[in-house]
């Protein structure tokens, strides 16, 4: 299957600092795609959805201004948490749309463990 | 996108077969069941999907009822490695967005 990668894999910070997380599709070029976050013992939940060259999709409830998403290559996306605060702390996983047409498949990165002191 | 409903959690002995239901009454005539899963700690991983004929892969089988009402993945000889939370989705195959539910929790055991 497609490749997905993300960088850092964990990272610490101190609180009020900001954090970049990359997404990059290794063997294919995505249009799309998403950021979610997982919270301990829950769910994913999307937080945006990203398309190459235009401005992110955000759902309800997540700040525009406080996670940027910047999708400037068809191979490459990345989340910035401005500010972070403890409450911050999660699991981002990115995915990327692989197919194109009428049965496109997500592939998921591995994570990234954001801890926030 | 259609709601789908899980059981919470199943056991499988290893090398036996591992039968997750998943209920989809409200699915609509172009609405794909797909299957992922997420390792503990782990971005989730795509299984297989398929829209109303079974579909088998390197990975497990999908069988769909004939009503597409439901549908049931299949791992024909579980191992410890695919303990893990199996998510089915329902959604139209363009880019849509995945809404993961809580999904089923499968424990292989020895």
């Amino acid at each position: 299957g497609a490749v997905v990668s993300q960088h850092p894999s964990r990272v610490i910070c101190k609180s009020g600092t900001s954090v970049k997380i990359e997404c990059r599709s290794l063997d294919f070029q995505a249009t799309t795609m998403f950021w979610y976050r997982q919270f301990p013992k829950q769910s994913l939940m999307l937080m945006a959805t990203s398309n190459e060259g235009s401005k992110a999709t955000y759902e309800q409830g997540v700040e525009k201004d406080k996670f940027l998403i910047n999708h400037a290559s068809l191979t490459l996306s990345t989340l910035t948490v401005t500010s972070a605060h403890p409450e911050d702390s999660s699991f981002y996983i990115c995915s990327a749309s692989f197919g194109g047409g009428v049965q496109e498949i997500q592939y998921f990165g591995p994570g990234t463990r954001l801890l926030v002191l | 996108d259609a709601k789908t409903t899980q059981p919470t959690s199943m056991d499988c002995a290893e090398g036996r077969a591992a039968n997750l239901p998943c209920n989809h009454s409200t699915i609509s005539g172009n609405e794909y069941v797909y299957w992922y899963r997420q390792i503990h700690s782990q971005g989730p991983q795509y299984i297989i999907h398929g829209l109303k004929n079974n579909e088998t892969n390197e990975m497990a089988s999908l069988i769909i009822t004939e009503d597409r009402k439901s549908s049931t993945l299949i791992l024909p000889h579980a191992t410890l490695r695919d303990t893990a939370v199996y998510y089915c989705i329902v959604l139209t195959g363009t880019a849509s967005k995945l809404t993961f539910g809580t999904g089923t929790r499968l424990q292989v055991t020895l």
